[in-house]
């Protein structure tokens, strides 16, 4: 079963458009970890954001805000503003207290930011 | 301070060659992880080593893959008798403890010819 879906594969926004990033998962752990991870072209993963499963309250950082929602399983990612530099793929991840340290991800979303 | 590094960056083989890729963590970080991306399989996980405890090796597709970690640092993941479908970017990641958040390197692209 599909733990970690972002049912978008692909976005395009002109700059300065807001866009949200889904990622919805599944787990029956009560005590798990959620993950942002951004991609560029580069390739090297770049970690972005963690939460874990305690701790519903969204933050903010910069032009970047996620919003976790225990009731819906979702951890979805807002950029403000977006600028060409944010084209990349982004990969939601699930850490699961009883599945050890692996991440398991999810397919990721393309995200390219035109001029 | 210096991030996880990768070597090599690129690797091209012929099938039924072994390959070694290494793994250089963050100075400092006991835990260290071995993931595969590829086009089909997306990213997956394949072997975790924490400190001197058995790694975790539950993620590794095949008994031709392997992995070891000397003097608790530099990692080495071998693929014996490589196949086409071995083809993929093998990505590595170290974290300070097994709870904490994994940092990766660039990765090694492997084309299997």
């Amino acid at each position: 079963a599909q733990k970690v879906t972002q049912a978008q594969t692909e976005i395009s926004v002109v700059e300065k458009e807001d866009v949200t990033l889904d990622c919805v998962y599944e787990t029956r752990d009560t005590t798990y970890y959620l993950f942002w991870y951004k991609q560029p072209p580069s390739g090297e993963l770049v970690f972005l954001i963690r939460r874990n499963s305690f701790d519903e309250q969204n933050e903010i950082s910069g032009r970047y805000s996620w919003n976790f929602q225990k009731s819906t399983s979702s951890f979805n990612f807002t950029i403000t503003a977006s600028q060409v530099v944010d084209s990349a793929v982004y990969f939601c991840a699930l850490r699961e207290e009883t599945s050890g340290s692996r991440l398991t991800f999810g397919e990721g979303t393309q995200l390219t930011v035109n001029p | 301070g210096a991030g996880v590094s990768q070597s090599p960056s690129n690797k091209v083989t012929e099938k039924g060659k072994d390959v070694e890729l290494r793994c250089d963590p963050i100075s400092g970080h006991t835990a260290l992880y071995w993931y595969r991306q590829s086009l089909g399989q997306g990213l997956e996980f394949l072997i975790y080593f924490q400190g001197n405890s058995a790694p975790d090796k539950s993620g590794l597709p095949s008994d031709r893959f392997s992995a070891e970690r000397t003097g608790g640092s530099v990692s080495t993941l071998t693929i014996q008798r490589t196949q086409q479908e071995d083809s993929a970017v093998y990505l590595c990641a170290s974290s300070s403890g097994w709870v904490d958040t994994q940092y990766f390197g660039p990765g090694t692209r492997l084309t299997v010819l």
